[in-house]
Formats: C-alpha cells, sequence, structure tokens
C-alpha cells in the first residue's frame, strides 16, 4: 500500500518550459488535491477534484490547470513556467465527506529560473 | 471566509519540557480542526482533528489540542517532547458546509534542543 505518490520528487524549468506533476494514490479516495507550500505561507491550495470527472479552483490556480484522469490519478500542468511558480508541491488525496483526513504525497520540489 | 493564524513561527525547547503551539482561527460557522506534522522532506501527517463531541482531543505521538469556541482557539500541547518531535506543525480549519476546502496555516517549527 503506497499509499499518495508524486512524480518527479525534484524538477528544474526554465522560464516558459512547461511540465506535469504527476499524482497517484491506492486508497481509493474520491477527492484529490494539489497545493504549494511556500515559506512562511504555509500550504496554499491550486486545484482540488472532489470526485472523478470534476476538479474546481482553490486558492492560487492562475498559470496551472488539472486533470483527474481517473479515480486513481490527479495531474498538475504549468503551461508556461514562471519564477514564482518555484515552490514544493504537494498532491494529497481524502474520502468523499467533509472532515476527512486528507493524506499527503511527499511533494516535488521545483525550482524555475 | 475562514482564516487560521499559527501565533508563532518558531519554538525552540529543551528536551522533555512541556510545548504548546498556538492557534487562533477565524470563521462565521462552525469549523472542524486538524493539526498536521510535516518532518523533514517528508509530506503532512495527521496528527489529530476535531470533528465534533469532546473539546480535548488526543492525538498520536503523546499530542493533544484543545478546542475553545469562545476563543476561537485550537492550541496543541505535549507534556515532554523528544528531539524526534522536531518537524513544522500545522493548524488547519475546514468549514462546516464548506465542502472540501482546508485553510492551512504558516506553521510552527518546533526545534527540541538536547
Amino acid at each position: 500500500n503506497a499509499g499518495v505518490t508524486q512524480t518527479p520528487k525534484f524538477q528544474v524549468l526554465k522560464t516558459g518550459q512547461s511540465m506535469t506533476l504527476q499524482c497517484a494514490q491506492d486508497m481509493n479516495h474520491n477527492s484529490m488535491y494539489w497545493y504549494r507550500q511556500d515559506p512562511g505561507m504555509g500550504l496554499r491550495l491550486i486545484y482540488y477534484s472532489a470526485s472523478e470527472g470534476t476538479t474546481d479552483k482553490g486558492e492560487v490556480p492562475n498559470g496551472y490547470n488539472v486533470s483527474r484522469l481517473n479515480k486513481r490519478e490527479f495531474s498538475l500542468r504549468l503551461e508556461s513556467a514562471a519564477p514564482s511558480q518555484t515552490s514544493v508541491y504537494f498532491c494529497a488525496s481524502s474520502r468523499d465527506y467533509e472532515g476527512d483526513t486528507q493524506y499527503f504525497g511527499p511533494g516535488t520540489r521545483l525550482t524555475v529560473l | 471566509a475562514q482564516s487560521v493564524t499559527q501565533l508563532d513561527s518558531q519554538v525552540p525547547v529543551f528536551e522533555e519540557a512541556p510545548v504548546e503551539l498556538r492557534c487562533n482561527y477565524s470563521s462565521s460557522v462552525s469549523v472542524y480542526l486538524f493539526w498536521y506534522v510535516q518532518y523533514p522532506n517528508q509530506g503532512l501527517q495527521l496528527l489529530l482533528k476535531y470533528l465534533s463531541g469532546s473539546t480535548l482531543v488526543k492525538g498520536i505521538n503523546g499530542f493533544e489540542a484543545e478546542f475553545n469556541k469562545s476563543q476561537t482557539s485550537f492550541h496543541l500541547r505535549k507534556p515532554s517532547v523528544h528531539i524526534s518531535d522536531t518537524a513544522e506543525y500545522f493548524c488547519a480549519v475546514s468549514e462546516r458546509g464548506g465542502g472540501f476546502k482546508t485553510i492551512f496555516g504558516a506553521g510552527t517549527r518546533l526545534f527540541v534542543k538536547a
């Protein structure tokens, strides 16, 4: 039981390049989330998917797109990376009711030069 | 909209001493409250959560927190810390009826010294 997995672990991009961060969970959870973590700012929600086939914007969606490929997988895409997107990105999942625990992946450390 | 304030960005403490990490929240409706811990180079994991009922919540690794509705606080405590408790701790809140949105505080870095 791997829980939540993320790839890659580290990535360096140049300004304007694109990339996709991958996330998968094996807990049969309905809801999945993408956060970014910046020093002194905690975690901020980028996008979430309450269930397969739905996605919604979080606090900081600009510059990102997401795809809920199936129940297990939720990807985050940066179409044209900017230095302001340098951050640590976490994927999380939970079952489908309020107040539920979120389970986090190990994170992707992204640097945009 | 809800918000969370963690009152201390860093808390240094000696091993075996007690510790309290402070968290205040703001919301116009009832809330669920969480404490997560992040060890170096890892993702977050749940320490404890308050959903309803008893205001004193016990979690893993000897931590506990008390929900105080009148003071809108959810402070985390441990009577005796270990070196292995060195980590960053995040308080989080989500609103009842607010769907899946959870707001995290900025984090408190607990540093336990020998």
